[in-house]
């Protein structure tokens, strides 16, 4: 299957504050987990991806976590800022080319 | 140059036009890739084009062409369009073709079908 299931679709957060947003997958042969952010009126870009032989991967403020054996994934945002406000979305690679995108989460972070 | 050209940056058509969409990168990226982006909803993807070659075609309807001139081009061709495929048109590129590897997108091309 291709399915991304992601959640939630909407998310508000107070400036300073953490944000989580989860993905479960169905396809047990996926081993690339990229997340891209998408904000207002611009094109997605990569904020941070993970491969299936490590469980975590950190970079300044933002986080992913993987469970294999659960099929899920997680981004972490701490000390969340005004800039961080946009559409993410988690994906799954399907082979190696083949991004299948979650439906997305408007995340909205209020001062 | 690190980044992915696109245009135009908008295009009004009527559903008799044949108009193309223009990509470009000069990142040595040997994988390009055409999505379609309706809104608040995700890219889909609609073609892959590995060493200048088709390599996935998600079932588009044939009244979308794509084409790759070379290895820093791609063109989407298209003809005798309807007005639900009004949407953003996003072209991206990836360093590899057989690794998964970070996916580059234009700015996309804002097209509207009167």
């Amino acid at each position: 299957g291709e399915n991304v299931e992601q959640h939630p679709s909407t998310l508000s957060v107070q400036e300073g504050d953490s944000a989580v947003i989860k993905c479960t997958y169905s396809d047990s042969a996926s081993n690339y987990f990229p997340w891209y952010k998408q904000e207002l009126g611009k094109r997605p870009q990569l904020i941070i991806d993970i491969r299936s032989n490590v469980g975590e991967k950190k970079d300044q403020r933002i986080a992913v976590t993987l469970n294999k054996t659960a099929k899920h994934f997680s981004l972490h945002i701490t000390e969340t800022q005004p800039e961080d406000s946009a559409v993410y979305f988690c994906d799954n690679l399907q082979g190696a080319q083949k991004l299948v995108f979650g439906q997305g989460t408007r995340l909205t972070i209020n001062p | 140059d690190t980044e992915v050209t696109q245009t135009p940056k908008h295009l009004v058509m009527g559903m008799t036009n044949k108009k193309s969409l223009k990509c470009e990168q000069h990142m040595g990226h040997r994988a390009m890739y055409w999505y379609k982006q309706k809104a608040k909803k995700p890219p889909e993807l609609m073609f892959v084009y590995s060493y200048e070659k088709l390599s996935i075609n998600e079932s588009v309807p044939s009244r979308f062409s794509p084409e790759c001139p070379n290895s820093s081009l791609l063109n989407l061709h298209l003809h005798a369009l309807q007005p639900e495929d009004s949407a953003l048109y996003l072209c991206a590129s990836s360093q590899w073709t057989s690794v998964p590897s970070e996916q580059f997108f234009g700015p996309g091309t804002r097209l509207t079908v009167l």
